[in-house]
């Protein structure tokens, strides 16, 4: 079946960086979307942003923009969400999740959460 | 920033109909699709209804979605136990360029 598989959790430090990863099976990696989304404690899910797997072409959202990095590794059909400067707002769990087929169609596979915590 | 708007719970008794709303814009759920994800705190999220009233495959026929202008709703017919859960909306945002989520309802079975 489909899955994600997310790395495990990480404490930083500010102004320090932590890259996430996001392993994939049970779907063709090079044909979909991979998205990145985190939630703060009590806050709402907050888009990060996308690659398009196949192509490499990225998208982020702009509060985003300077500090987040989205990779992809074809040959372990593993994406990755990197983002530095990390300040303590950072502090949530990231969620990758995938287009499978057409992201208008959803994020239909999720992974399961990697909590970030940015601590001194 | 353009966001959408969902009431922070609703609730219900075993064999209810809940109605969840999302309100939002023109430029994101006027003009664009709107998806539903459940989502148990701990677990990962699952896609619930896409394209406004569609279910993936193995989502009940209990769950069902309408969108009407810029505003749209899930429905839950039969409550049942394992529906306790926090329900978002979502959709593209044509302004930012990018995905809005709804705050998110928590959805508790009495």
């Amino acid at each position: 079946q489909m899955q994600l598989v997310q790395s495990g959790p990480e404490v930083k430090k500010p102004a320090t960086s932590v890259k996430v990863s996001c392993e994939t099976s049970g779907f063709t990696f090079t044909s979909s979307v991979m998205q990145w989304v985190r939630q703060a404690r009590g806050q709402r899910l907050e888009w990060i942003g996308w690659i398009v797997v196949g192509s490499g072409n990225t998208n982020y959202a702009q509060k985003f923009q300077e500090r987040v990095t989205i990779t992809r590794d074809m040959s372990t059909s593993t994406a990755y969400m990197e983002l530095s400067s990390l300040r303590s707002e950072d502090t949530a769990v990231y969620f990758c999740a995938a287009c499978t087929t057409t992201c208008s169609a959803g994020m239909d596979v999720w992974g399961q959460g990697t909590t970030v915590i940015v601590s001194s | 920033q353009s966001v959408l708007t969902q009431p922070p719970s609703a609730s219900g008794t075993p064999g209810q109909r809940v109605t969840i709303s999302c309100s939002g814009s023109s430029s994101n759920i006027g003009d664009n699709w709107v998806h539903w994800y459940q989502h148990l705190p701990g677990t990962a999220p699952k896609l619930l209804i896409y394209r406004n009233n569609q279910r993936p495959s193995g989502v009940p026929d209990r769950f069902s979605g309408s969108r009407s202008g810029t505003s749209a709703s899930l429905a839950i017919s039969g409550l049942r136990s394992e529906d306790e859960a926090d329900y978002y909306c979502a959709a593209w945002d044509d302004s930012l360029r990018g995905w809005v989520f709804g705050g998110g309802t928590k959805v508790t079975v009495l």
